[in-house]
């Protein structure tokens, strides 16, 4: 049952420095997303990607990279990291949008991440 | 503009109470969803139910049921009898067709149910 997993679950980098934060989902979903977290606000999706190979921008993607290799794995990439970007980042997955869809976003535990 | 709104930034309700948590949503995609989550001091994010544009009786689950009302662009959230685990942020959040199934989360309300 381990659905959407997310590594790191804690991490504190410097300014400038690089990471990757992994996501891995064993459901066999077509859809796979990347949100962050921000005191006070809800979730806002950085980028997401609809199949294996293919990735777009969703609301913040400045700073952010991603890649989708595989079906099961969506990677997070901070080429530079800067203190805006101190947050709490979740990673989620669907089926499709098909029209009537009630199939929910299953989102992962979260990456903690300070950028000092 | 805002897509989804959550005016009560935190609500007090108590133990065995129903409470209502109010959500606004502006679009004008006519098929969308409308999903609830609930966020535990832990952290992680759990699907609490969902109600399609196109459904025809408010969506109902265990204790949650959502009171949609589609000509005001309100789903709001009841819980009926609430527990003390009920104390979370709860989050709406909208999935437009045509917006690969990207959803669009309001800011939250954070309950606290007191015993």
């Amino acid at each position: 049952n381990a659905g959407v997993t997310q590594t790191p679950k804690f991490r504190v980098l410097k300014t400038g420095q690089s990471m990757t934060l992994l996501c891995a989902q064993d459901m066999n979903h077509e859809y796979m997303y990347w949100y962050r977290q921000d005191p006070g606000m809800g979730l806002r999706l950085i980028h997401y990607s609809v199949g294996e190979g293919t990735t777009a921008k969703g609301e913040v993607p400045d700073g952010y990279n991603v890649s989708r290799l595989k079906k099961q794995n969506f990677l997070l990439g901070l080429e530079s990291a800067a203190p805006s970007q101190t947050s709490v980042y979740f990673c989620a997955s669907s089926f499709d949008r098909g029209l009537g869809s009630n199939q929910p976003q299953h989102f992962g535990d979260g990456t903690r991440l300070s950028i000092l | 503009a805002q897509k989804i709104t959550q005016t009560q930034p935190g609500m007090f309700v108590q133990e065995k109470e129903a409470v209502t948590l109010d959500c606004t949503y502006d679009t004008s995609d006519p098929s969308y969803g409308l999903f609830w989550y609930k966020q535990p001091s832990s952290g992680e994010m759990i699907f609490l139910i969902y109600q399609g544009s196109y459904d025809q009786q408010n969506a109902t689950e265990g204790r949650y049921s959502l009171n949609f009302q589609k000509a005001r662009k309100s789903a709001n959230l009841v819980i009926s009898a609430s527990q003390l685990g009920d104390s979370a942020m709860y989050f709406c959040a909208m999935r437009e067709y045509m917006r690969a199934g990207k959803l669009i989360f309001g800011q939250g309300t954070t309950l606290q149910v007191k015993p």
